[in-house]
């Protein structure tokens, strides 16, 4: 089954550092998500692409969050510098984009900021 | 922007018991739906897709409805087990992004 590979699975960082987190859409896919999940917020969007250009990326902060997807096969999500409330699961997704199919999720990178 | 919202936030039934889940949306232009199952500390996994011309997509015991003009989506799952013990979240896909509700805790008792 093809599937939406996130690194790294687990990632602790101390506040202040550079965070990067990788994702790997599934091929052909050329819709991918950037999503945030904590208990308190939810699944709160960040950022999307399609065909590797930023749509929307209103839900991120500016201000220490980048979104980029250097090519078809790879989309990153950066934080610098990293806050203790950023701590939460990223989850990426990726789908077609033709509006008649879903979206599949990858298994998340947990991070915790201390 | 589109709000999803979904009732009840959390769920407990005994073995066996048929259950829905609802999910409303406010803006109707939408392209599909999806739900989604979440154990704890796991990723997201497809169920269910209906596109914005169905009116319902099944799987198994589950069942999904949808009814654009109304903004709203039922998961009907029947003769529920322990191991549907999850979250379940639905998804809009509209002209703009991918919005999800907050879930609903289901939780089924032996």
């Amino acid at each position: 089954d093809a599937r939406v590979t996130q690194t790294p699975r687990d990632k602790v960082t101390e506040m202040g550092q550079e965070v990067t987190m990788r994702c790997q859409p599934i091929l052909g896919h050329n819709t991918v998500f950037w999503y945030r999940q904590t208990m308190m917020q939810g699944l709160e969007l960040l950022a999307y692409f399609r065909n590797r250009a930023p749509l929307d990326d209103s839900g991120m902060p500016k201000d220490r969050f980048s979104a980029e997807m250097p090519d078809a096969t790879l989309a990153t999500l950066k934080i610098q510098p990293s806050e203790p409330r950023d701590s939460a699961v990223y989850f990426c997704a990726s789908g077609p984009g033709t509006g008649l199919d879903g979206y599949t999720f990858g298994s998340g990178t947990r991070l915790t900021v201390v | 922007k589109q709000e999803v919202t979904q009732i009840p936030a959390a769920l407990s039934v005994p073995e066996g018991e048929n259950l829905v889940l609802n999910c409303s949306f406010t803006d109707s232009a939408i392209y599909n739906l999806q739900w989604f199952r979440q154990d704890p500390g796991k990723g997201l996994t497809s169920l269910l897709l209906i596109q914005s011309s169905q009116r319902e997509q099944t799987s198994g015991r589950l069942n999904a409805s949808l009814d654009k003009s109304s903004g709203r989506s039922t998961l009907y799952i029947a003769a529920s087990q322990p191991g549907d013990s999850a979250t379940y979240l639905c998804a809009v896909d509209g002209e703009d992004d991918m919005r999800f509700g907050a879930g609903t805790r289901l939780t089924v008792k032996p």
